[in-house]
């Protein structure tokens, strides 16, 4: 079956302009989780939806960051005034529960310019 | 808080060895713990999920332990082959009201050398 997409794949931009990621999970699954992955930082987690809410927002890193999920599959994550410090490799997951074996994405590339 | 970290950092190993990729971590209330590869420009592929309860998980030439006394995980890849040439990142989930979360370790770059 399918598995979580994520798109674009790649997306550059300049400073100060906003972008949308976007990220289908795996049909069925109820768990949508972002994360980001940057040089050296690893690793780390964004928020995550169970279902349409987000109870957890707790990782998203300031308040130019939002994310929302509708119909309880497709998620936006969206970056106002983008900055250089934003760019990073945006990975998405989903997971048959909360605490499942998370499936991935492959991530979106951003390049703030 | 949960920490996860990977030691080593790089491993560069000769085809056909038998190989141990370590994982620790601080908080033994630990939920589960998942296994994943990544390889470059690419998302995570998730190879092996265990959890608390367990003390190992078997898939192929993989196989992954876990002993929460000690706040480690091992993963042994038999029989490695260049293909196996990625990087290895394990990450665990904490018991109680967050355990959906994946605290990542920076993972561990294999080469499988021909």
């Amino acid at each position: 079956g399918a598995g979580v997409s994520q798109s674009p794949s790649n997306k550059v931009t300049e400073k100060g302009k906003d972008v949308e990621l976007r990220c289908d999970p795996i049909s069925g699954h109820t768990a949508l989780y972002w994360y980001r992955q940057s040089l050296g930082q690893g690793l780390e987690f964004l928020i995550y939806f169970q279902g349409n809410s987000a109870p957890d927002k707790s990782g998203l890193p300031s308040d130019r960051f939002s994310a929302e999920r509708t119909g309880g599959s497709v998620s936006t994550l969206t970056i106002q005034r983008t900055q250089q410090e934003d760019s990073a490799v945006y990975l998405c997951a989903s997971s048959l529960s909360p605490g499942g074996e998370q499936f991935f994405g492959p991530g979106t590339r951003l390049t703030v310019l | 808080k949960q920490e996860v970290t990977q030691i080593p950092a790089a491993l560069s190993v000769p085809e056909g060895e038998n190989l141990v990729l370590n994982c620790s971590f601080t908080d033994s209330a630990i939920y589960n713990l998942q296994w994943f590869r990544q390889d470059p420009g690419k998302g995570l592929t998730s190879l092996l999920l265990i959890q608390s309860s367990q003390r190992e998980q078997t898939s192929g030439r993989l196989n992954a332990s876990l002993d929460k006394s000690s706040g480690r995980s091992t993963l042994y890849i038999a029989a490695s082959q260049p293909g196996d040439s990625a990087t290895y990142l394990c990450a665990g989930r904490d018991s109680g009201g967050s355990n959906y979360k994946l605290t990542f370790g920076k993972g561990t770059l294999l080469t499988v050398n021909p």
